[in-house]
C-alpha cells in the first residue's frame, strides 16, 4: 500500500533562513511518481514539483530544490532564504505508475510558518 | 495560463440536502479528479474519470456521490443526500495524462448545517 508520511506538523523559521521539509513515502511499485504541493493561506493548491522514480537527480528551481534519495525513500524539498511569502501548508504526494490515471496519495502536510 | 475553475467558492446546505459541486478542468485534459480536504487534514482521494466513465474510486466515494461529464467543459460532482462530516474543502484536478501532474482548482467549501 502506498503511503507518505511528513513527520514534521509544523515549522517556524525567521526569514533568510533556510530550510527543509521532510517526506518519506512507501511504495510496493518500481515506477512511481512523486510531487510537492503549496496550500497558501488563500486554500488552493499549487503543484510545485513531480518527480519519476527513475530520476534521481536533484532538482533546483530558484529558491526551491529537492533531494530525491531511492534508498531512504525520502524525497525532501528545500527552501533556501525563506520568504514571508513562503508561509503555506506543503503536501508531499505520491501516485503509483498504472495503465490508467494514478491518483495521489498526500501526506498530512507541513505547516511552515517564515517570520519576518 | 489556463487553470481549473470551481464554483462556488463555498457553499451552505443543509443536511439531507442534495448538493453539486462544478468544474470547469483545463481545456485539453483527459483525466479528472476529485479530492476532498476536511478542515486541517489531508487531501483525500475521491474519484478519477477519463473517457467519460469512472476510472478509479475511493471507499470514500460511496453511493450518495456522483460524478457527470455534462458537456465538452464541465465536470460535476453531486452528494445526494449531504450529512454533517461531508463539510470539507473540494477540490477539482485534471492532467493531460494520466502520469501527469495533476493541476487544481481554488476548491469549493462545503458547509453542512
Amino acid at each position: 500500500a502506498q503511503k507518505v508520511t511528513q513527520a514534521q506538523t509544523e515549522i517556524s523559521v525567521v526569514e533568510k533562513e533556510d530550510v527543509t521539509l521532510d517526506c518519506v513515502y512507501e511504495t510496493r511499485d518500481t515506477t512511481y511518481y512523486l510531487f510537492w504541493y503549496k496550500q497558501p493561506p488563500s486554500g488552493e493548491l499549487v503543484f510545485l514539483i513531480r518527480r519519476n522514480s527513475f530520476d534521481e537527480q536533484n532538482e533546483i528551481s530558484g529558491r526551491y530544490s529537492w533531494n530525491f534519495q531511492k534508498s531512504t525513500s525520502s524525497f525532501n524539498f528545500t527552501i533556501t532564504a525563506s520568504q514571508v511569502v513562503d508561509s503555506a501548508v506543503y503536501f508531499c504526494a505520491l501516485s503509483e505508475f498504472d495503465s490508467g490515471n494514478t491518483p495521489l496519495v498526500f501526506g498530512k502536510g507541513t505547516r511552515l510558518s517564515v517570520i519576518a | 495560463e489556463p487553470e481549473v475553475t470551481q464554483t462556488p467558492s463555498h457553499q451552505v446546505t443543509q443536511m439531507g440536502q442534495e448538493v453539486i459541486l462544478r468544474c470547469v478542468p483545463i481545456s485539453n485534459h483527459l483525466y479528472f479528479y476529485w479530492y476532498r480536504q476536511i478542515l486541517g487534514q489531508k487531501v483525500e482521494f475521491l474519484v478519477s474519470f477519463y473517457n467519460n466513465e469512472i476510472s478509479e474510486k475511493s471507499e470514500i466515494f460511496d453511493d450518495q456521490f456522483s460524478v457527470e461529464r455534462p458537456d465538452g467543459s464541465n465536470f460535476t460532482l453531486k452528494i445526494r443526500s449531504t450529512k454533517l462530516e461531508d463539510s470539507a474543502m473540494y477540490f477539482c484536478a485534471s492532467s493531460a495524462r494520466g502520469d501527469s501532474e495533476a493541476f487544481f482548482g481554488q476548491g469549493t467549501r462545503l458547509t453542512v448545517v
